[in-house]
């Protein structure tokens, strides 16, 4: 009954390779988050979908590129691994998109990409 | 643009010891404002919240006031647990926003000895 569940958990892989980690929420929210967090803990967004749209991209790279299938789902697909894409990658859930009767996001596990 | 400070860390208490995670926020709108703890291995769990002036998030004998006039939202607990070794970010969304883009502080490390 895992309510956002990222898979693969791990992921170690050689520069220059193309991977995919993929993304499922069963709460029914309608707006998914990609969040990256580097080797200090820092957390920051990528993107985020609210309805299968894109809402947030935040000058992330282009070799990375989300994708909603639909509202349950958000892969995200990175092509061309560089070192510097070594981090925990976090997706995140919510129903709505904020203000002041946001509702809290609901975060995965992480996934822990390993650029060798 | 917006952002949030938390005290640097690591925070190292005895257990039973009063903790306090100073957080400041800058902020052009009213945001509403988030604590968030990450044990080791997991991902962010909501801690609790708070989405005007003067109101208090508490969880798990954890709380937070939101204070406007100092724009801090400082967690406190007044006995720590081993258990409560973690890593906590404090974290804003503007009240206006209509993106759901949550900021975080940079994160304090938390470890609680027996």
């Amino acid at each position: 009954d895992t309510a956002v569940s990222q898979t693969p958990k791990y992921l170690v892989t050689q520069m220059g390779n193309d991977k995919s980690i993929k993304c499922e929420q069963n709460l029914g929210h309608d707006t998914m988050y990609w969040y990256k967090q580097d080797s200090k803990k820092f957390l920051k967004i990528m993107f985020s979908y609210n309805n299968k749209e894109l809402i947030i991209n935040e000058t992330v790279p282009n070799r990375f590129s989300p994708k909603s299938p639909d509202k349950a789902h958000l892969n995200l697909h990175i092509n061309s691994l560089e070192l510097g894409d070594s981090a925990v990658y976090f997706c995140a859930s919510s129903q709505g998109l904020g203000g002041r009767s946001n509702q809290p996001q609901h975060f995965g596990d992480g996934t822990r990409l390993s650029i060798l | 643009g917006d952002s949030v400070t938390q005290m640097e860390g690591p925070v190292t208490l005895s257990e039973e010891a009063f903790l306090t995670i100073n957080c400041t926020y800058t902020a052009t709108g009213y945001p509403s404002l988030f604590w968030y703890v990450q044990y080791p291995g997991e991902g962010l769990q909501l801690l609790l919240k708070a989405t005007k002036a003067d109101d208090k998030g508490s969880n798990k004998g954890f709380e937070a006031t939101y204070r406007k006039e100092t724009t801090s939202f400082h967690l406190e607990k007044g006995s720590v647990q081993v258990s409560d070794s973690a890593v906590y970010f404090c974290a804003l969304i503007d009240g206006s926003s209509n993106t759901g883009k949550l900021i975080f502080g940079q994160g304090t490390t938390l470890q609680v000895k027996p």
